[in-house]
C-alpha cells in the first residue's frame, strides 16, 4: 500500500511554461516533505523541501506547494528548461516517528522539457 | 572532493554468489544509506548507519548484511544472491539525519542470473 503517491509517471512541457508535479501522502503524521531529480545514469539529487509548518517555499526557479488538509504537495518549475528534463522523486518524513523513521518515496514522474 | 562513490558500477552475479558493494563519502558525514531502485518500486531503505560502528535495519534488510567499520566507508554484502536482488543500489549519506539532505552515488547495477 503506497503511502506516497505521484499518479502522473510522466510529463511533458514546453520550454519556458510551468511545469507542475504533484504528491499525495496518506498519513497526516508526515511532517516533511522533499523533492529530489534524478538524471539518467546519476543517483538522486536533493532539490527543495518543506516542513509541515509552512505551506510555501521558494528557491529560484522551483517552488514547493503544501496543503495539509489535502494531504496533497506540489512542484511548481517555471520557466521550464530543457535541462529539467529528469525524474522528479516525491518523499516524506515522518518527525516524530520514534524509531521508525525513515523517508518513503513516491514512485517518480519523468519530466520532459521540450525545446 | 568525490563525494559519495561506489563501487563497482555494475555486476553480474549467478544465483548464490556472494559480493561486496563499497561506499565511500568525504564529506565526514554521520549518515549513511543503502538504498535499492526497482522499476515500480521507488526507491527503497535496505540499511543504514547513524556513525561509525552502527547499522539499522531499513524496509528491505534481509539478504543483506552492512558493517561502517570507519566513517567514510559503508560496506553492503550479499552473501547468497538470489534473482530478486536484480537491481540498481544507491549509496547516500547526510550529515545530521534523514531530512537533511542526502548526497547520493552514481549506483550500481546488479544482475543475479
Amino acid at each position: 500500500d503506497q503511502q506516497v503517491k505521484q499518479n502522473s509517471p510522466s510529463l511533458s512541457v514546453q520550454e519556458g511554461r510551468i511545469s507542475i508535479l504533484n504528491c499525495d501522502y496518506t498519513n497526516s503524521m508526515f511532517d516533511y516533505f522533499l523533492w529530489y531529480k534524478k538524471y539518467p545514469a546519476e543517483g538522486p539529487t536533493f532539490l527543495i523541501s518543506i516542513s509541515s509548518i509552512k505551506d510555501k517555499n521558494e528557491d529560484g526557479r522551483f517552488t514547493v506547494f503544501l496543503n495539509k488538509s489535502a494531504k496533497h504537495l506540489s512542484l511548481h518549475i517555471v520557466p521550464s528548461q530543457p535541462g529539467d528534463s529528469a525524474v522528479y522523486f516525491c518523499a516524506v518524513y515522518p518527525l516524530n516517528a520514534g524509531n521508525n523513521r525513515k523517508l518513503i518515496w513516491g514512485l517518480g514522474t519523468s519530466l520532459a522539457v521540450n525545446p | 572532493n568525490a563525494g559519495v562513490t561506489q563501487t563497482p558500477k555494475f555486476r553480474v552475479l549467478k544465483t548464490g554468489q556472494s559480493m561486496t558493494l563499497l561506499c565511500a563519502q568525504d564529506m565526514n558525514h554521520e549518515y549513511m544509506y543503502w538504498y535499492r531502485q526497482d522499476p515500480g518500486m521507488g526507491l527503497r531503505l535496505i540499511h543504514y548507519s547513524v556513525g561509525e560502528g552502527t547499522t539499522a535495519k531499513g524496509e528491505v534488510p534481509d539478504g543483506y548484511n552492512v558493517s561502517r567499520l570507519k566513517k567514510q566507508n559503508f560496506l553492503l554484502g550479499l552473501e547468497s544472491a538470489a534473482p530478486s536482488q536484480t537491481s540498481v543500489y544507491f549509496c547516500a549519506s547526510s550529515n545530521w539525519g534523514f531530512t537533511d539532505t542526502q548526497y547520493f552515488g552514481p549506483g550500481t547495477r546488479l544482475t543475479v542470473l
